[in-house]
């Protein structure tokens, strides 16, 4: 099975940077997801790591180290419309995703 | 493009009634999921089902059954509803070694 640990809250003002750790202990690793998800609303993708590494996608940022069992998610210039839960998933070999409990991010003006 | 549809958007219902939770999608997805997310447990896998005629469990199928007859339905159903089983359920769908898992807008269900 898998245990992923991520804070449950985080607030920071806007255009300031946000960092979201994700730590995780699997039995098979074949990928790190970070979903987006606003308030009554789905999740969605917004990054993707397998290697070891910073995977940059516009204002928001993801790294991984597979030894260490860690991620991060990196918000920079933090507009309003970011307040959101940010989930950390991890996917198995058998393409199937465990999602942690999700970090809320508030934005304040 | 719709995408994955769920129905219904919310349901209330009486505790022992049976009820499926519909969903469709229309990207030709060989992979489907259904979640349940409940408020500091995150999203938690209750069925998955890898291509159509086969079904698997996740983490937490008890009380839950689905069943895949074609690519685009993936229905869920409670046999005999229980009160633990009021939470959001979100289906989603993915090509086998896609990135990403696509999901559907959810079912808020309230059992009493």
């Amino acid at each position: 099975g898998q245990n992923i640990d991520q804070p449950t809250e985080m607030t920071a003002t806007e255009g300031a940077i946000v960092q979201i750790n994700c730590t995780y202990q699997t039995s098979g690793f074949n990928g790190l997801f970070w979903y987006q998800q606003h308030a009554g609303e789905a999740p969605t993708f917004l990054s993707y790591n397998v290697l070891d590494g910073l995977e940059e996608k516009g204002r928001f940022s993801s790294f991984l180290s597979r030894s260490k069992g860690y991620s991060y998610l990196l918000l920079k210039e933090l507009q309003m419309k970011d307040s959101a839960s940010y989930l950390c998933a991890v996917r198995d070999g058998d393409y199937k995703l465990s999602f942690g409990a999700g970090t809320t991010v508030t934005v304040r003006a | 493009i719709a995408g994955i549809t769920q129905a219904p958007t919310s349901q209330i219902l009486a505790a022992g009634r049976r009820m499926t939770l519909r969903c469709t999608q229309d990207m030709r997805h060989n992979a489907m999921y259904w979640y349940r997310q409940d408020l500091g447990l995150g999203l938690r896998l209750i069925h998955y089902s890898n291509t159509a005629g086969t079904t698997g469990k996740g983490e937490v199928p008890d009380g839950y059954s689905v069943s895949r007859a074609n690519t685009d339905d993936f229905p869920l159903t409670l046999a005999s509803a229980v009160p633990s089983q009021t939470s959001v359920y979100f289906c989603a769908s993915s090509d086998l070694g896609e990135m990403t898992q696509y999901f559907g807008p959810g079912t808020r269900l309230t059992v009493l």
